[in-house]
């Protein structure tokens, strides 16, 4: 089983609307939890981390839920400079990254 | 600041060909990554060095790829002979303890006929 599992999708969403992505993690000592982000031919980068009380970041909402083993990402209002693959990422420790695993990802293109 | 450096950006070689990818981390920086994504298998680590010492190579995928990092501002990826399965985006990335982020290069994206 792999460690991260992830819809690849695609989501296909017109411009302002709402989409949400899941990831469900298998290892539950896993300690800490993220999102990133990859734009086509570019390289992943850190879009927010997820905390058990969940966060926001602007039009972004990160959520935990650690009895299910399950993480999701919610956008609002979608911009067309939203599409790009989101990667749920989960680390076997509370800090540091030397331990990092990455889901396959989820693409997202939000259409004009 | 400069980010993680790779090169070449691109390579496309013919199959049995030896192919060096290369790469400079963050300076400062004292983990670093390399990793293999294909559309298939997503983003594979493939090794991981602290302190320019390899500590997990267990995603090496066979004796034809080897790593090394002589110092701690340049590391290589080698694959010799290489072969069409060989054929994805290699990314570098680096980190510190002081991060809870791994800092990816650009990538080389590798075609092997």
């Amino acid at each position: 089983r792999k460690e991260v599992e992830q819809d690849p999708g695609p989501f296909n969403v017109p411009e302002g609307a709402t989409v949400a992505f899941n990831c469900t993690y298998s290892n539950s000592a896993s300690q800490s939890f993220f999102w990133y982000r990859q734009d086509c031919r570019k390289e992943p980068k850190l879009l927010m981390s997820v905390y058990s009380s969940g966060n926001e970041d602007g039009r972004f909402t990160a959520q935990l839920n650690r009895a299910s083993q399950y993480i999701s990402l919610l956008i609002r209002d979608s911009k067309l400079s939203d599409s790009a693959t989101y990667l749920c990422v989960v680390n076997r420790h509370q800090t540091g990254a030397n331990n990092l695993f990455f889901g396959t990802g989820t693409r997202l293109t939000v259409i004009p | 600041d400069a980010g993680v450096i790779q090169s070449p950006r691109h390579e496309v070689t013919e199959m049995g060909q030896e192919v060096t990818l290369r790469c400079k981390p963050i300076s400062g920086h004292d983990y670093l990554f390399w990793y293999r994504q294909t559309m298939m298998r997503g983003l594979e680590l493939l090794i991981y060095f602290n302190n320019n010492v390899p500590i997990d190579d267990s995603g090496m995928p066979e004796d034809r790829f080897s790593a090394k990092m002589p110092n701690a501002s340049f590391s290589t990826l080698k694959i010799q002979p290489s072969e069409p399965r060989d054929s994805a985006v290699y990314f570098c990335a680096s980190t510190s303890v002081l991060y809870n982020e791994q800092f990816f290069g650009p990538g080389t994206r590798l075609t092997v006929l």
